[in-house]
Order: structure tokens, then C-alpha cells, then sequence
């Protein structure tokens, strides 16, 4: 079955203490992306990456990486996390994000508190 | 998720009933829109897209009208059901940014009796 896959589902974490969110996809897809989802403020892009090895900021990159050594896996990671970090946090996958391929395939979401 | 629709604007109808959300977008150089739906708890779900050549196109019970004059989006649900229950997201794109992002809006919560 075509899916992203997002891990851990649920998290509880405390003020700096790093983590990584796991995302993977098994679609061969070119591009992937993480945004972050709060009430009132929308789908918010965190990091893109177009290939395997290229990856760039986007509206809300603050306070994370990333990582593309291979095409299907695309982690995030938050190294000192903070309370304003606490969000949904969404994977996705696209073949390109170009013309008529643009069409996002979402993960399930990870939603982390940071206390 | 499942405090998404906080602060939403929200659509009531009736199950049956022709639904249009809208969606203003900003960008006068973005030429590729789609539609997204999020059920609670889930991710969002591509629903239809159109490319700024166009003026509408239809799927299966969905309608998006685009109309570039005024960098306005529509989306027309016919029949709606209880399961079209969700928050709705239009999506920009242009290639001025090499089309390396989606933008979204907001969201609009829909809700449907039955």
C-alpha cells in the first residue's frame, strides 16, 4: 500500500531534549516536506527537499533539521526543543511538486507536547 | 487534527444540500491550486487541483471554479453527505519558487447534518 509513515504518532517530550520524528515513504518519490499544524495559523511549511541530498528552509524552519541520505526517508529533528514547538506535525511526499504531480500524499501526524 | 478547526471560519448544511467554500489567495504568480480535505485526526487528502489555464474542472461530486481576475478559488460539493464532514484547504503553487512549495490557506470547517 502507497503511504507516508510517521513516527512516533504521539510524543511527550521535555524542554531540551532532542528527538527525531521519523517519516518514510514507499512511493519513490522525489520530494518530501514537513509542516507543523496549529489552530488558527494553518498548514506552515518547516523543510523541504527536492532529491536525495537537497534540502531548504521553509516558512518556519527555526528550532529544526533535516536529513535526505536516501529518497524514501526524511527525518526531523528537533536538537533542544522548546514549549513553542508544541504542534501536529505532518509528513509528505509528492513525485515532483511540478505541473500536474503536485499532489501532496500526507502521513497520519505526529503530535508532539513539549512540557 | 483534532483541535484543527479552532478558530475556522465553518459552513452548516444540510445533508443534500450544494456546498462552496472559498478561498482567496495572494499570489498573482501562483498558477497551480488544489484542494485539500482533513477528517479528524488524519492527514490531509488530495481532493482536485487545476492549473491557472483553466477556469474549472470537475470530479467525481466536486467542482473547483477559479478565477484569476480577482485571485479567488472555489470548491462546490453537490450532495453533500455527513462524510464530507471536515476541514477544507485550498493550496498554491508558482514557479517562481521553482515550485518547491505548496502555500496554504487557513482551512474552512465544514459540517454537515444529516
Amino acid at each position: 500500500e502507497a503511504q507516508v509513515t510517521q513516527n512516533p504518532r504521539y510524543l511527550i517530550t521535555v524542554t531540551g531534549k532532542k528527538l527525531t520524528v521519523t517519516c518514510s515513504q514507499n512511493m519513490n518519490h522525489e520530494y518530501m516536506s514537513w509542516y507543523r499544524q496549529d489552530p488558527g495559523l494553518g498548514l506552515r511549511q518547516i523543510y523541504y527537499s527536492m532529491n536525495v541530498e537537497v534540502t531548504d528552509k521553509g516558512d518556519v524552519p527555526e528550532g529544526y533539521k533535516v536529513s535526505r541520505k536516501e529518497k524514501r526517508n526524511f527525518p526531523l529533528i528537533l536538537e533542544s526543543p522548546s514549549p513553542n514547538q508544541t504542534s501536529l506535525y505532518f509528513c509528505a511526499s509528492s513525485l515532483r511538486l511540478a505541473g500536474n504531480t503536485g499532489e501532496l500524499f500526507f502521513g497520519e501526524g505526529s503530535r508532539l507536547t513539549v512540557l | 487534527g483534532e483541535n484543527v478547526g479552532l478558530h475556522l471560519p465553518t459552513l452548516s448544511v444540510q445533508e443534500g444540500d450544494n456546498s462552496i467554500i472559498n478561498c482567496a489567495y495572494s499570489n498573482s504568480a501562483s498558477d497551480y491550486f488544489i484542494w485539500y480535505k482533513q477528517e479528524s485526526g488524519k492527514g490531509p487528502q488530495f481532493i482536485i487541483d487545476i492549473r491557472s489555464n483553466m477556469d474549472k474542472r470537475q470530479g467525481q461530486r466536486v467542482t473547483v471554479l477559479l478565477n484569476k481576475t480577482v485571485k479567488h478559488l472555489s470548491l462546490q460539493i453537490a450532495a453533500t453527505q455527513p462524510g464530507d464532514s471536515a476541514v477544507y484547504f485550498c493550496a498554491e503553487n508558482n514557479g517562481n519558487s521553482g515550485y518547491s512549495t505548496l502555500t496554504f490557506g487557513k482551512g474552512t470547517m465544514l459540517l454537515v447534518s444529516p
